[in-house]
């Protein structure tokens, strides 16, 4: 399958400050891409979807002003939680597809962030 | 609207036993099925999928699943556990008809006992 590759796999951060996830498909051209947040022994939850070149759709309940979503090019979106807080610590997990209807998604390897 | 249904958020099976989870869908259109593995701290591998044709379908790693329509399930099976299958399992649904947003289920976390 393709390579999703997701960087950093874990970032501590202080409360207040920034932190980037970048997002980068590897060896395919990924039109979409997802933002998923995944709660301990809990499923993931879609925090938004990005098109390359728009403005990205964000699910009901998440914070477009927090968690700001770049999908600047084919192979690379950036997911920017701004003025962290403890409780944004979670394990975030993208995936990215390119394509075609029935082309299907590939996911990262995730990103466990802990906020302190 | 669709949903996922995960029965047993953890199963636990010898080392060589049957490995059956349990998964039942909702879904307004015919539904694209799929089964992933998470290891810890890792992103979602997919196991196999259902989109058209053939009901039983067959995944990496010896696993399968068969699509029952009547039921609505997507069971995930596997004839012998290893002790490399311990992980979460998730199924997800999403509807056909060009791509929409795929739905998971609560997960399954598989035990293997040696």
């Amino acid at each position: 399958g393709a390579v999703v590759s997701q960087h950093p796999s874990r970032v501590i951060c202080k409360s207040g400050t920034s932190v980037k996830i970048e997002c980068r498909s590897l060896d395919f051209q990924a039109t979409t891409m997802f933002w998923y947040r995944q709660f301990p022994k809990k499923s993931l939850m879609l925090m938004a979807t990005s098109n390359e070149g728009s403005k990205a759709t964000y699910e009901q309940g998440v914070e477009k002003d927090k968690f700001l979503i770049n999908h600047a090019s084919l192979t690379l979106s950036t997911l920017t939680v701004t003025s962290a807080h403890p409780e944004d610590s979670s394990f975030y997990i993208c995936s990215a597809r390119g394509q075609g209807e029935n082309t299907e998604a590939f996911f990262g390897q995730g990103t466990r962030l802990t906020v302190v | 609207a669709q949903s996922v249904t995960q029965l047993g958020s953890h199963v636990s099976v010898s080392e060589g036993a049957l490995v059956l989870l349990r998964c039942n869908y909702s879904s307004s259109v015919p539904p694209y099925l799929f089964w992933y593995v998470q290891y810890p701290n890792q992103g979602l591998q997919l196991l196999l999928k259902y989109t058209t044709g053939a009901t039983l379908v067959k995944g990496i790693n010896g696993f399968e699943a068969e699509f029952k329509k009547s039921e609505t399930s997507f069971h995930l099976t596997k004839p012998s556990a290893h002790m490399s299958d311990a992980a979460e399992y998730f199924c997800a649904v999403r509807k056909s008809g060009g791509y929409q947003k795929v739905t998971f289920g609560t997960g399954t976390k598989l035990q293997v006992i040696p």
